[in-house]
């Protein structure tokens, strides 16, 4: 079965710098990668995702790079900010007429003012 | 975001009793999840069930039993826990077409066994 593997597993960095998480993943037949926050005591929230077909994908100070043969994808944050402090997971699922996603082990980001 | 609503958001529970974890999705979904999240591990997926069917228990304990009455509820029946199953159990839906749709989750269940 699929197994996604999550580095750093805390990342400290001061505001204003960039920051990245990597993931990898064992199934060559994933096909999506989503990237979720979670505050503390809160929800996780999807904040951006991508498919096979496409190498990079951005929205505004968030952008994620997937490279298929690899088989690892990062989550890149420009101009950090205090509010960006959260776990960030990623996840990998393929298509099997509904979705399993497997899930990495979590990134503490923390951004220091 | 009130898509995914969970109730109760925190349960304490004796090893003997049986209480019941509720989901409730008001976004058109049709195929839901439960996940468990424990500290310092990943999100661990527990059942989905598309179309109100299940289609995954990924090697669950009997002593969680989900119901899935219509594509808008998804319950979690809990009877004979152990301190172990003490976690944050988290609840999500999506589109599920045969294409990957994002997940949405609720706040999640706050389980403590005692």
């Amino acid at each position: 079965g699929e197994n996604v593997e999550q580095h750093p597993s805390t990342l400290s960095v001061q505001e204003g710098d960039s920051a990245v998480i990597k993931c990898t993943y064992s199934d060559s037949a994933s096909n999506y990668f989503p990237w979720y926050k979670q505050e503390l005591g809160k929800r996780p929230q999807l904040i951006i995702d991508i498919r096979s077909n496409v190498g990079e994908k951005k929205d505004q100070r968030i952008a994620v790079t997937l490279n298929k043969t690899a088989k690892h994808f990062s989550l890149h944050i420009t101009e950090t900010q205090p509010e960006d402090s959260a776990v960030y997971f990623c996840a990998a699922s393929r298509n099997t007429g509904f979705q399993k996603l497997v899930f990495g082990t979590g990134t503490r980001l923390l951004v220091s003012p | 975001e009130t898509g995914v609503t969970q109730t109760p958001r925190h349960l304490v529970m004796g090893m003997t009793n049986k209480k019941s974890l509720k989901c409730e999705q008001h976004l058109g979904h049709n195929a839901m999840y439960w996940y468990k999240q424990s500290a310092k591990k990943p999100l661990e997926l527990m059942f989905v069930y598309s179309l109100e069917e299940r289609v995954e228990n990924n090697s669950v304990p009997s002593r969680f039993s989900p119901e899935c009455p219509n594509s808008s509820h998804l319950f979690l029946h809990l009877h004979t826990l152990q301190p172990e199953d003490s976690a944050l159990y988290l609840c999500a839906s999506s589109q599920g077409n045969g294409v990957n749709q994002p997940q949405h989750f609720g706040d999640g269940t706050r389980l403590s066994i005692l």
